[in-house]
């Protein structure tokens, strides 16, 4: 079975700070990645994905996320934060080839100070 | 321009007494997956749908029942809700076992008395 971990359970930033979240997954085979945004009182939307190909990926509003095969990661950074960013963050894995399983890490909130 | 529609977005049931919670979707797409988010913790898939076909997760509780009258709803049934049950319930969809990414609603948020 496949499991995802997010380490940080609540990060506060001042704007203009440089955000990673942390995001390691367990499983044998080859898996998609995603990261998901859940912004205050709105539903989850994606903020990007990985299927193949070049390790870094770059998303909406300036995030990308980084997959290590090796140490079965896929980080989520930006450079600048802002006050907009305020939100909870969740990386989610599914087995290549296949949505029918998505699992879920339990997810970071992110609090932006202005 | 919703694409995914949850509804109601709160509901408030009492111990015991079956509730129904509705998902609609306009993106005709043929997968619709239900989860279960309790607070703090990650959503938890319940079942799917493939078209007709029901996909249950071997550790959903035999208290949450789901119908698909149509391809562009999909019900959840909670027969004897339990304070355990009270939770996010969240609503997503999907083109197939593509590796498209899943569409979600904004949920519906359950609480029981």
């Amino acid at each position: 079975a496949q499991s995802v971990s997010q380490h940080n359970h609540h990060v506060i930033l001042s704007e203009a700070a440089s955000l990673e979240l942390g995001c390691n997954y367990s499983y044998g085979g080859t898996v998609n990645l995603f990261w998901y945004v859940q912004y205050p009182g709105q539903h989850l939307q994606l903020l990007l994905k990985y299927f193949s190909g070049d390790p870094l990926v770059k998303g909406i509003k300036g995030f990308e996320a980084e997959f290590i095969k090796s140490k079965f990661s896929f980080n989520l950074r930006k450079p600048s934060v802002q006050w907009s960013d305020t939100a909870e963050y969740f990386c989610a894995v599914s087995s290549s080839g296949s949505a029918r399983q998505l699992t879920f890490g339990s997810g970071t909130q992110l609090t932006v100070l202005p | 321009d919703a694409m995914v529609i949850q509804n109601p977005r709160y509901q408030v049931t009492q111990f015991g007494k079956p509730v129904t919670l509705s998902c609609s979707q306009t993106l005709n797409h043929n997968v619709m997956y239900w989860y279960q988010q309790k607070s703090s913790q990650a959503p938890k898939l319940l079942f799917h749908y493939y078209d007709k076909d029901f996909n249950n997760e071997a550790d959903t509780p035999d208290n949450f029942q789901s119908r698909r009258p149509n391809t562009s709803f999909c019900f959840l049934d909670i027969r004897s809700p339990g304070l355990g049950d009270a939770a996010m319930y969240l609503c997503a969809t999907t083109q197939s076992y593509s590796n498209q990414p899943q569409h979600f609603g904004d949920g519906t948020r359950l609480s029981i008395l």
